[in-house]
């Protein structure tokens, strides 16, 4: 069965110190790997597409990482409006666009 | 402008009822979903609609219906309202073509009583 698991539940960091979020996944073909920002009170913002392992994406002071088993996204200095849920969303080979989402990652980021 | 917009932002009503939440998007996209968010923020798929017609039809109840009068529109109808049915409900859409990223609305809130 597909599944995505993302660690940790939850993250407290101070302003500045860098930390990194984890998506492990199981799928029988992994079309492409999505990560999506969530604020309190609205829907799922996309923030990256990874398609294949190796690949990275930056955006900020957020990157996004992919091996064949997980993905990494990377808060460098992070500020206190990076504060967010993170999303992890795994699309497999049958096309249909459906998406298998993780739990997600509640970040705050103390100033 | 909003992207994609969903009515009502809440929703508190008894068990028993039937109700509708309403998604429009103005993105010009050809697939339109419907997503369960529960209290863990697990997001999970219900429903997706290409172009007017049904291509995921998930494990879900057969008391929730969707109906898409049109690929701007997909509407969620839900009879004979449950406890469990208590959770955050979310419209997205994407253009078609997968790998496309989905773009959601801000979500309506159902609480069953």
């Amino acid at each position: 069965e597909d599944q995505v698991t993302q660690s940790p539940e939850a993250l407290r960091l101070q302003e500045g110190e860098s930390s990194s979020l984890n998506c492990s996944y199981t799928v029988s073909g992994l079309r492409g790997l999505f990560w999506y920002r969530q604020d309190p009170g609205k829907g799922p913002e996309f923030l990256f597409t990874l398609y294949s392992a190796g690949e990275e994406k930056e955006k900020e002071r957020l990157k996004a990482t992919l091996t064949k088993k997980e993905s990494f996204l990377h808060i460098t200095a992070p500020k206190p409006e990076d504060s967010a849920t993170y999303l992890c969303a795994v699309q497999e080979r049958s096309n249909t666009g459906k998406l298998i989402f993780g739990q997600g990652t509640t970040l705050q980021v103390k100033p | 402008d909003t992207a994609v917009s969903q009515t009502p932002k809440y929703l508190v009503t008894q068990m028993g009822n039937d109700k509708s939440i309403k998604c429009e998007q103005n993105l010009g996209h050809d697939t339109m979903y419907w997503y369960k968010q529960d209290s863990k923020k697990f997001l999970k798929i219900m429903f997706s609609y290409n172009n007017k017609e049904l291509i995921i039809n998930e494990t879900v109840p057969n008391r929730f219906s969707p109906k898409s009068p049109d690929k701007a529109h997909l509407n969620l109808h839900i009879n004979s309202l449950e406890l469990g049915d208590s959770a955050v409900y979310f419209c997205a859409s994407s253009q078609e073509g997968g790998l496309r990223p989905l773009h959601f609305g801000n979500g309506t809130r159902l609480t069953v009583t």
